[in-house]
Order: C-alpha cells, then sequence, then structure tokens
C-alpha cells in the first residue's frame, strides 16, 4: 500500500533553533517528492519539489533531502521564526505530471515559541 | 495579482439542503482539483478536471459534483447524499505537463448544523 509517513507528529522549538522534520514513503513508482508549509486555516504552499535524481533543493532558510534509495526525506528548518509555526506537509508523487495521484502525509505540526 | 480564490471562507448548511464552493483561477491553468482535508487525515482527493467541459472522479467523490464551464472556474457542490460534509475544502489548479507546481486557494470551512 502507498503511504506517507511523517515524524515527529509534532513538535515546539525555540525561536531562532534548527530543526528537521522526516518523512518516509513506500510509494512506488516513484516520481517526485514535494513538501508544503500549511498555516491554520489556510491552503497548502509549496516549498519544494524534488525529482528522484535530486539529493538536495533549498528554498531560503529551508532545505529537503531525498534518499531515493531509502525512501526518507526530509526538511531542516533553519534559524527558525514565529512565522514557521505551521503545519509541514510531505508529500509522494508516484507519476511525474501526474498531480491527480499525490500521496500526502499528515503532516508535522511546528510550534515556534519565543 | 495572480491566484486561486475560494469563496466563501466559512460556510454553514443545513442537513439536507445542497451547497456550492466557488473557485476561480487566474492563472491560466488547465488542471484543477477539489481536495477534502479532515482532522488526522491527508488531503482527499474529490474530483479533478484536466480542460474545460472534462472532468473525473477522484477517490472520494460520492455526495459531491463539479462542473467545468470555463477554463478559470471549477465550483465544488456538496450533496445532500454526502453523509459527512463537515470539512476544510481545498481547491488546487496546476498546468499540465511535466512534473507542476500545485497552487492552492485558502479553503472553505463547511460545516452542517
Amino acid at each position: 500500500k502507498n503511504q506517507v509517513e511523517q515524524s515527529p507528529q509534532s513538535l515546539i522549538i525555540l525561536e531562532g533553533k534548527n530543526c528537521t522534520l522526516q518523512c518516509n514513503y513506500t510509494v512506488s513508482p516513484f516520481s517526485n517528492l514535494r513538501w508544503y508549509k500549511q498555516d491554520t486555516g489556510r491552503g497548502p504552499v509549496s516549498l519544494t519539489i524534488m525529482t528522484f535524481s535530486e539529493n538536495t533543493k533549498s528554498n531560503g532558510r529551508y532545505t529537503a533531502t531525498l534518499d531515493a534509495d531509502t525512501k526518507q526525506s526530509s526538511l531542516h528548518i533553519t534559524a527558525s521564526q514565529l512565522s514557521d509555526s505551521a503545519s509541514y506537509i510531505c508529500v509522494v508523487g508516484p507519476n511525474a505530471g501526474n498531480n491527480r495521484k499525490l500521496i500526502w502525509g499528515l503532516g508535522t505540526s511546528l510550534a515556534v515559541n519565543p | 495579482d495572480g491566484g486561486i480564490t475560494q469563496s466563501p471562507k466559512y460556510l454553514f448548511r443545513k442537513e439536507g439542503q445542497n451547497v456550492t464552493l466557488s473557485c476561480e483561477q487566474n492563472l491560466n491553468h488547465d488542471a484543477m482539483y477539489w481536495y477534502r482535508q479532515d482532522p488526522g487525515q491527508g488531503l482527499r482527493l474529490i474530483y479533478y478536471s484536466q480542460i474545460v467541459n472534462d472532468f473525473q472522479k477522484g477517490d472520494i467523490a460520492e455526495g459531491y459534483s463539479v462542473s467545468r464551464e470555463k477554463k478559470e472556474s471549477f465550483p465544488l457542490t456538496v450533496t445532500s447524499a454526502q453523509k459527512n460534509p463537515t470539512a476544510f475544502y481545498l481547491c488546487a489548479s496546476t498546468p499540465t505537463g511535466g512534473m507542476a507546481e500545485a497552487f492552492f486557494g485558502q479553503g472553505t470551512r463547511l460545516t452542517v448544523v
């Protein structure tokens, strides 16, 4: 069964600290992996999209890594800010250009405290 | 500003009534999608459309209907046949071809009272 599992389920950190969120997937075939940020009560916003041949991709203070062999990805947030408080969702696409088959994780809820 | 707009943000419905959620985009995207988000669950696809006048059922289409008469618009009707309609509904759009990034609206929270 195609699944995307994220850990931890929730995380609390102090402003200015770094953190790393994990994503393990059992999706086959595999084409791409995406990380989204979702503020409470809002729609998700794309952070990164990586294909199976990419190992890392950055978007400002966000850096995603991908190990297609172990089927693991991580999202590293550097120098956290209060505005980073949100849910971070890992999404796997089994087919290139086929968004209707995206498999969504449940997300990691991050709280950044002052 | 280019973007995707959902309205209303909050919607209340009495049991037995149909209700229509609006989704409009000015990104010139061909494909549009409706998702449902419930606590403790990942996003689930309700319907999608890759071209005007064509749409396909997603994973949880029962109790929902859509239309795609214009490229910019993809309204979702939640019918009285939907057994558990209270949820957060998200509309998204993408260009076709390749590995397209999905752009989401701000969502509509539907509550059945």
